[in-house]
């Protein structure tokens, strides 16, 4: 049973366009949600994180907003560049980086200059 | 500083054979866990080390894996025998206590 699911599979933004990743989970024990950014060839890489206390988090392009009501939260990447171009994660676990990750399915971005 | 790295970065392998897959973590992580991800699913959990004890092995898939973490420094995880369905990209991270993790760049395995 997979604990977090994420869409869409597949997204082709335009560049400087917004790119909207969904994730929505079960589990109200997770209380640490990271999202990671995988290129080919590489391993997944922290992109940013948010726990549930807050409702949105903000790292340059990269935003997180979260829904505790609704358990849902999203990646949202203003100004996409191309070379955003990758493999995006959500995740979540039951204490901060201290535990397994369950992660979502992915979703390959694809961002066209 | 490092990352985490894993060897060897392939490996093809038959049916019925043994291979043995290799993660070095971050120096002075305690945590190292062990993850798989098979073609179009999502990346799953396998097992968790906190220095050489295994803390959590809930997600190994059965007896024909086995992980070691002798001297709470590398993880090695062995496939024996090898099966079709563990094929697959096989990721290790690791992270010091309440971190984030840093993940590998993973060996991929194709058993055939």
């Amino acid at each position: 049973q997979q604990q977090v699911k994420q869409s869409p599979q597949s997204l082709i933004v335009q560049k400087g366009g917004i790119s909207i990743i969904n994730c929505a989970y079960e589990n109200t024990a997770f209380d640490y949600f990271p999202w990671y950014q995988q290129f080919p060839g590489k391993g997944p890489a922290l992109l940013i994180a948010i726990r549930p206390d807050v409702s949105e988090k903000k790292e340059g392009r990269f935003t997180i907003s979260f829904n505790k009501s609704a358990k849902q939260f999203s990646l949202h990447i203003m100004d996409s560049q191309p070379g955003d171009s990758a493999t995006y994660f959500c995740a979540a676990s039951k204490k901060t980086g201290a535990n397994n990750l369950f992660f979502g399915t992915g979703t390959r971005l694809t961002v066209i200059p | 500083e490092a990352g985490v790295t894993q060897f060897p970065s392939h490996s093809v392998i038959e049916k019925g054979q043994t291979v043995t897959l290799r993660c070095d973590p971050i120096s002075g992580h305690d945590n190292l866990y062990w993850y798989r991800r098979v073609m179009g699913k999502e990346i799953k959990f396998l097992l968790h080390f906190v220095k050489e004890s295994k803390q959590d092995e809930s997600g190994m898939p059965n007896n024909r894996f086995l992980a070691e973490r002798t001297g709470g420094t590398y993880s090695t995880l062995k496939v024996q025998p090898a099966e079709l369905e563990d094929s697959g990209v096989y990721f290790c991270a690791s992270s010091l206590p309440g971190q984030a993790q840093y993940f590998g760049p993973g060996t991929r395995l194709l058993v055939l």
